[in-house]
C-alpha cells in the first residue's frame, strides 16, 4: 500500500527566509509525487509534480521540490517566503504500477509566514 | 477556463436523511474523482470514474455511499441514511485522462454537516 508522511504539523518562517516543507513516501515501484496547496475554504490547488527525469522540479508561485529516491523524500522548497504563502500544504503519491489512479495524501503541513 | 465546480458549497442535514452532492468537472476531462476530507486530515479517496463507469470504488466506506456519472460529465455522490460521522468536506477532482501522470484538478468542495 502506498503512503505519505508529513512529519511537521506546522512550519513557521519569517518572510524573505527560505522555507522547506518535508514529505516522505512509501510505494511499490517508482512513485509519482505531487504537491498541492489549500487556502481557507478553498479546494486544493496543484503546485507541482515529479514524474521522471530531473530530480528538481519547479512549479507555481516560485515553489520547487527535490525528489530523493534513496531517502524516499520529496521536500517542498522556496528560496524566499511570502506572507501570502501561508496555507496548508499537502504531499501526495500515486503508484506507478497498473492503472491505479487514486492519490494518497499526507495529513498536511500548515505553513505560517510572518513579517 | 472554468474549473471544477461543486454544489452545494455547504449542506446541513439531519441524521438519517439522504443527500446528493454534485460535481461538474472541467470540460473534456475523462476522469473524475471523489475524495473526502475530515477535519485535520488529508483528502481520502472514495471513487473514480473513467467516462461513465466507476473504475475504482474501493474507497467508498460502506453501501450507504453511491456515485454516478451517467453521461460521462457531471457526477453525483449520494449518501443514504446519513450519520454524524459522514460530516466532512467532499472534494471532487477531474483530469484529462486517468493516467498515472495526469494532474488532478480539484473543486472547492462541499462541506457536509450531519446534525
Amino acid at each position: 500500500a502506498q503512503s505519505v508522511a508529513q512529519p511537521e504539523d506546522q512550519v513557521n518562517v519569517a518572510e524573505g527566509n527560505p522555507l522547506t516543507v518535508k514529505c516522505t513516501y512509501s510505494v511499490s515501484g517508482n512513485p509519482y509525487l505531487f504537491w498541492y496547496v489549500q487556502y481557507p475554504n478553498r479546494g486544493l490547488q496543484f503546485l507541482l509534480k515529479y514524474i521522471t527525469g530531473d530530480n528538481l522540479v519547479k512549479g507555481s508561485y516560485g515553489f520547487e521540490a527535490e525528489f530523493n529516491k534513496s531517502q524516499t523524500s520529496f521536500h517542498l522548497k522556496k528560496p524566499s517566503a511570502l506572507v501570502s504563502d501561508s496555507a496548508l500544504y499537502f504531499c501526495a503519491v500515486r503508484d506507478h504500477t497498473g492503472t491505479a489512479s487514486k492519490l494518497t495524501f499526507g495529513t498536511g503541513t500548515r505553513l505560517q509566514v510572518t513579517l | 477556463g472554468a474549473g471544477v465546480s461543486q454544489t452545494p458549497s455547504n449542506k446541513v442535514t439531519e441524521k438519517g436523511k439522504y443527500v446528493e452532492l454534485r460535481c461538474d468537472p472541467i470540460s473534456g476531462h475523462t476522469a473524475l474523482y471523489w475524495y473526502r476530507q475530515s477535519l485535520g486530515q488529508g483528502p481520502e479517496f472514495l471513487i473514480y470514474f473513467q467516462g461513465t463507469g466507476a473504475a475504482d470504488d474501493s474507497g467508498l466506506p460502506n453501501d450507504r455511499f453511491f456515485a454516478v456519472r451517467p453521461e460521462g460529465s457531471v457526477s453525483t455522490l449520494k449518501i443514504q441514511r446519513t450519520e454524524r460521522g459522514d460530516s466532512a468536506v467532499y472534494l471532487c477532482a477531474s483530469s484529462p485522462l486517468a493516467g498515472n501522470t495526469d494532474t488532478q484538478y480539484f473543486g472547492p468542495g462541499t462541506r457536509l454537516t450531519v446534525l
